[in-house]
């Protein structure tokens, strides 16, 4: 079983600090790794993609990727309160669907 | 602007009746997909498609169908619908290609009495 890791939280940090949000996959075979963000009520929208290790930016968001140790991190600086949401990663090996861990919750306070 | 919707958005229903929710859309995708949320276990997959005629069942595809006979539309058919099954059903599309980015519907609110 295909399986994808999150700390459910909350994670709960000052406006203006770095959330560091973590995710773990279990299939070395994943090729393709994305971050999506969810507010309450509403559907999940993509923020993050990213295929290679290392980091990808992207505004106050970054994406870190390390395949050897199978895990995929989203920073996102300077937080503010509207990013407070569900933070879903999610996982795709070759040629098959998404498979999403079961999200952070994330609370930033003014 | 090309969008995907959901219908209904809200449906309530009683146990062992069939229900059909409806995903509609207007990219052009390939690539259509039905997943449920509940509380505690995050998105998981019901079904996938990867084109017209073609199905796949996902995870959770006990109890639920889909049939794909054009692009822009793949209902989600729960035969006897059963309390279990109440969960909020999100609809998603994307083009073919791993960096593909995927799509999510509205959602639909389904209540199994």
């Amino acid at each position: 079983q295909k399986e994808v890791e999150q700390n459910s939280g909350p994670l709960s940090v000052p406006e203006g600090a770095i959330a560091s949000l973590n995710c773990t996959y279990s299939d070395r075979g994943s090729q393709s790794f994305f971050w999506y963000r969810q507010y309450s009520g509403k559907s999940p929208e993509l923020i993050m993609s990213i295929y290679s290790n290392g980091d990808k930016e992207d505004g106050r968001f970054t994406a870190q990727l390390n395949k050897a140790s199978q895990y995929v991190s989203l920073l996102i600086r300077d937080s503010q309160p509207s990013d407070s949401a569900t933070y879903l990663c999610a996982v795709r090996q070759a040629g098959t669907a998404l498979i999403f861990g079961k999200g952070t919750t994330l609370s930033v306070s003014s | 602007d090309a969008e995907i919707t959901q219908s209904p958005r809200h449906k309530i229903t009683e146990t062992g009746r069939q229900v059909t929710l409806a995903c509609h859309q207007t990219w052009n995708h390939n690539n259509m997909f039905w997943y449920r949320q509940d509380l505690g276990h995050g998105l998981r997959l019901i079904h996938y498609s990867y084109g017209v005629q073609d199905t796949n069942k996902g995870e959770v595809s006990d109890g639920y169908s889909v049939s794909r006979s054009n692009t822009e539309d793949l209902p989600l058919t729960l035969e006897s619908a059963a309390s279990s099954q109440t969960s909020v059903y999100f609809c998603a599309s994307s083009a073919s290609g791993e960096g593909a980015t995927q799509y999510f519907g509205p959602g639909t609110r389904l209540l199994v009495l």
